[in-house]
């Protein structure tokens, strides 16, 4: 069955360190995948989409890579914010209006 | 400003009592969708709208319903709702863009079962 990946255990850093989130999946060829920010108590809202056919695209001091072959995306964060600190969620698919979220990683900011 | 709506934030039931949440858009879409999402778990996509066709998710079990009246509301109805039902309902809309959609969600709608 499709499975996707995201680190469930929370991620710490320190305010103006790069994070980086990866998110991975099985049984799946995406046409292009998308990140999501949410908030507690909130839905996601939208950061960054990338198609199967393109490796990197940025986005302020946001980053995602994607590579087809691994079957995995990292999503970065450069010189983090203690207001960057909420949860990040990874959705693939392939087009036909049906999406797969990963359970998010939670990201805190430490000041 | 344009946005997704979704009526009531917080929602009580008792077991077994049909309930109805709601989700309007200001933004034109003509995809709508409502997930499911759990404390900690991924949002799970129940089903969809593409304009006035319905769309249902294998898995989506046949305690949930939904309406779509119009373009800009959509309405997720439970027949009969369980304690495993209780969670946060999350409406989301898209505009068809030949396969490349980005999704804006609302607020949610926070569910409990007693």
């Amino acid at each position: 069955s499709q499975k996707i990946e995201q680190n469930s255990e929370a991620l710490n850093i320190q305010e103006g360190k790069t994070a980086t989130l990866t998110c991975n999946y099985t049984n799946y060829s995406p046409a292009y995948l998308q990140w999501y920010r949410q908030d507690p108590g909130r839905g996601p809202v939208f950061l960054l989409l990338i198609r199967e056919n393109e490796k990197e695209k940025r986005k302020e001091r946001l980053k995602v890579t994607f590579d087809t072959t691994l079957k995995q995306s990292l999503f970065h964060i450069t010189a983090s914010q203690p207001a960057d600190s909420a949860t990040y969620l990874c959705a693939l698919t392939s087009g036909t209006y049906k999406y797969i979220f990963g359970t998010g990683t939670r990201l805190k900011v430490l000041a | 400003d344009a946005m997704v709506i979704q009526n009531p934030r917080y929602q009580v039931t008792q077991f077994g009592k049909p309930v109805t949440l709601s989700c309007s858009q200001t933004l034109n879409h003509n995809v709508m969708y409502w997930y499911q999402q759990k404390s900690s778990q991924a949002p799970k996509l129940l089903f969809h709208y593409y304009d006035k066709d319905f769309n249902n998710e294998a898995d989506t079990p046949d305690n949930f319903q939904s309406r779509r009246p119009n373009t800009s509301f959509c309405f997720l109805d439970i027949r009969s709702p369980g304690l495993g039902d209780a969670a946060m309902y999350l409406c989301a809309t898209s505009r068809d863009q030949g396969g490349v959609e980005t999704q804006y969600f609302g607020p949610g709608t926070r569910l409990l079962v007693l």
